[in-house]
């Protein structure tokens, strides 16, 4: 286990509606990345927070926002959710930017009706 | 977005064959160079780095890295049925931020 968490596990949403994800990185990682998985394809870079602030973000639209809160845990909300939306959602957090193992949690999967 | 493409899949190998994975990358100030694990219905699994031209092995694995042609590889010797997975390539930019960019990874099939 790499002491990421996600919640939830799985999701079921229809189109239009809104999602919130939630990812609690290991204690004392600063640094969190949130991923889009589609079945069969690599994981897609969405967004990355460094000390609660944005600081790196890949080519998703704006309804796709994020947050980090003090304890460095994460939220991923995605508005307007549509059917290509459907996809597992991983985050992975390590200790600072400049580090490079990141330790992925079990990610959330996504299905959009 | 940075591009990283893998050899197309899926690959099979008997047991105890070399299993050989190829990566390209379009970003020239990529600095840092990984190989994750993935097996089906699990998260991504950190097995390899590098950073510096050349190879780097660590037991059965070895990484090649080939910065001039952008290029990194991934070989398993002596594979085992439990290699059986979906291998990702991925770089670390030297962006702010130094965000990862993943391909779309090969499924490696080792079959007994």
């Amino acid at each position: 286990e790499t002491g990421v968490t996600q919640s939830p596990t799985h999701l079921i949403k229809t189109r239009g509606q809104q999602v919130t994800l939630r990812c609690s990185s290991q204690s004392g990682h600063n640094t969190v990345s949130w991923y889009q998985q589609a079945l069969g394809q690599g994981p897609q870079f969405i967004f990355q927070y460094y000390r609660e602030e944005e600081n790196g973000r890949g080519n998703f639209p704006p309804r796709f926002s994020g947050l980090q809160f003090p304890n460095y845990s994460s939220e991923l909300n995605v508005n307007a959710l549509e059917l290509d939306d459907s996809a597992l959602y991983l985050c992975a957090s390590r200790p600072a930017a400049r580090t490079d193992t990141q330790y992925f949690g079990p990610g959330t999967r996504l299905t959009v009706l | 977005q940075k591009e990283v493409e893998q050899n197309s899949g899926p690959l099979s190998v008997p047991e105890g064959a070399i299993a050989s994975l190829n990566c390209t990358y379009s970003d020239r100030v990529s600095q840092s160079f990984f190989w994750y694990r993935q097996y089906s219905g699990k998260s991504p699994e950190l097995i390899m780095s590098i950073y510096s031209n050349g190879d780097k092995e660590d037991g059965r694995f070895t990484a090649q890295l080939n910065k001039a042609s952008q290029y990194v590889s991934l070989l398993i010797r002596d594979s085992q049925p439990s290699d059986s997975a979906t291998y990702l390539c991925a770089v670390k930019t030297r962006e702010i931020g130094n965000q990862f960019y993943f391909g779309t990874g090969t499924s490696l099939t080792v079959i007994p």
